[in-house]
Parts: structure tokens; sequence; C-alpha cells
């Protein structure tokens, strides 16, 4: 089974609409992380969390918000999508128990979102 | 704040030959991380290689390794032997490193060199 896994791993939705993505890692990691990648832009930091009540914003939050659950389970929302926000989502995570020797970033196999 | 370029948008290489990718980094930081990642059509973002900056010694797993310079602020990878399966887009990435931890987070990533495996 995946480490880290993500779901739906494809997403259409029309502008306007409320989606949440969801990650869920079996890792046993404390940090996670959000990312977008659009096309020729590389990956850009959406937020990112350091344990279940240490929540950040990354470089370009507008538009989402998360929710950590659980050490395990960190989930990303559209509360209104718009066409934009069309990319694909990664989740990441990395064990910083171990102090910065550790701290490699892992990540999910992606979710393509649609918005029309 | 970091910057990360890797100026190969494209590049092709036949299998079994030897190809070395290019990243450049522009950075005010002493301590950091740098990294490789391999996305194939898959789309999963693989880690490949990391780099510990304070480290002289070159990073190699297998048929990857890299040339860190770090005055030159270059971290190139090279792959020997490249396989079919070597076909993906590579990400070169930067971290900086805070022993508190609050620092140690933000990926900044190059926009991808695209490589291709030629039978």
């Amino acid at each position: 089974d995946a480490d880290v896994t993500q779901t739906p791993r494809n997403r259409i939705t029309k502008t306007g609409k409320r989606i949440m993505l969801e990650c869920s890692q079996t890792k046993g990691h404390d940090r996670m992380y959000w990312y977008r990648q659009d096309p020729g832009l590389g990956l850009r930091l959406i937020y990112y969390s350091f344990d279940v009540k240490d929540i950040n914003k990354g470089e370009i939050s507008d538009g989402y918000s998360v929710s950590r659950q659980a050490q395990a389970k960190f989930s990303l929302s559209l509360e209104s999508a718009i066409p934009n926000q069309t990319a694909l989502y990664f989740c990441a995570t990395s064990d910083f128990a171990g102090g910065p020797s550790t701290d490699t970033q892992y990540f999910g196999p992606g979710t393509r979102l649609t918005v029309l | 704040a970091q910057t990360v370029t890797q100026s190969q948008p494209e590049m092709s290489v036949q299998e079994a030959e030897t190809v070395t990718l290019s990243c450049t980094y522009d950075t005010s930081e002493n301590n950091y991380y740098l990294f490789w990642y391999k996305q194939p059509p898959s789309r999963q973002m693989i880690l490949v290689i990391r780099q510990e900056a304070y480290k002289q010694q070159n990073a190699t797993e297998n048929r990857f390794s890299v040339n860190f310079q770090k005055a030159a602020k270059s971290f190139s990878l090279k792959i020997s032997d490249s396989q079919l399966g070597d076909t993906a887009m590579y990400f070169c990435a930067f971290m900086k490193v805070t022993y508190s931890g609050a620092g140690s987070y933000q990926l900044t990533f190059g926009k991808g060199t695209k490589l291709s495996v030629i039978p």
C-alpha cells in the first residue's frame, strides 16, 4: 500500500462549487503539506502543518483552507472553486522528529482538479 | 528569498548513455539541502537524491549522482546508463535549514527539465 494517498485522483467541478481534497499517510510523519503544480511553474506551497494544532499559510493560500483532522490526515478545501484553480495538487509529508537530516518531503500521487 | 533555475527545458539522451541536468540556485543562506525529484508520466513526484550543503562529498544513488559546487551555487544531476524508465520531468529543489525547525519546510522548486530517453 502507498504511504501517502490522495483522494480523489481526478475531479471535475464547476465554478462556485465547494470541493475537498483529502490526504492520508501511513508514514507516521509529523509534518504535512499541500502544493499546487501548474505547467511551467513547478510546485508552489499552499499550506503546511507541523502538527495537528499548527497550521500555516504558504505562498499561495488565498482561496484555499485546510484541516488537519489527525496526525495522518490533512484536507484541502476550495470554498468556491474558480477556473484558475485548475491544477495538479500534491500532498506531501516529512518527518522532522529526527531533525533536519530526516526532514525530506515525500509526495502523494496527486489530484488532477479541473474547474469549469 | 531563494530562487532555483533549471536552464534546460527539454533534453534527450540515448538509452545506456549518460546525461547531465543543470540546476543553479540563489541564496544567502549557508545551511540548506538540495534535492532532485523525478515526475514520470504517472505524475507521481519521486525523490531521486538529496545533498546537504555542509557535506563536501557529492551524493550518489545507484545510477544517479550530483555535482554540487557550493561556491558556484550549482547542483547538477548526472544519470548514468540511462534507461527508458528515466523518461520524466526532473525538478531541482532547495530547502533552507534551521535547527529550530520553523524554517525547515519551504521547498523552492525549479520549473523542471523534461528528459526523454530514446531507445
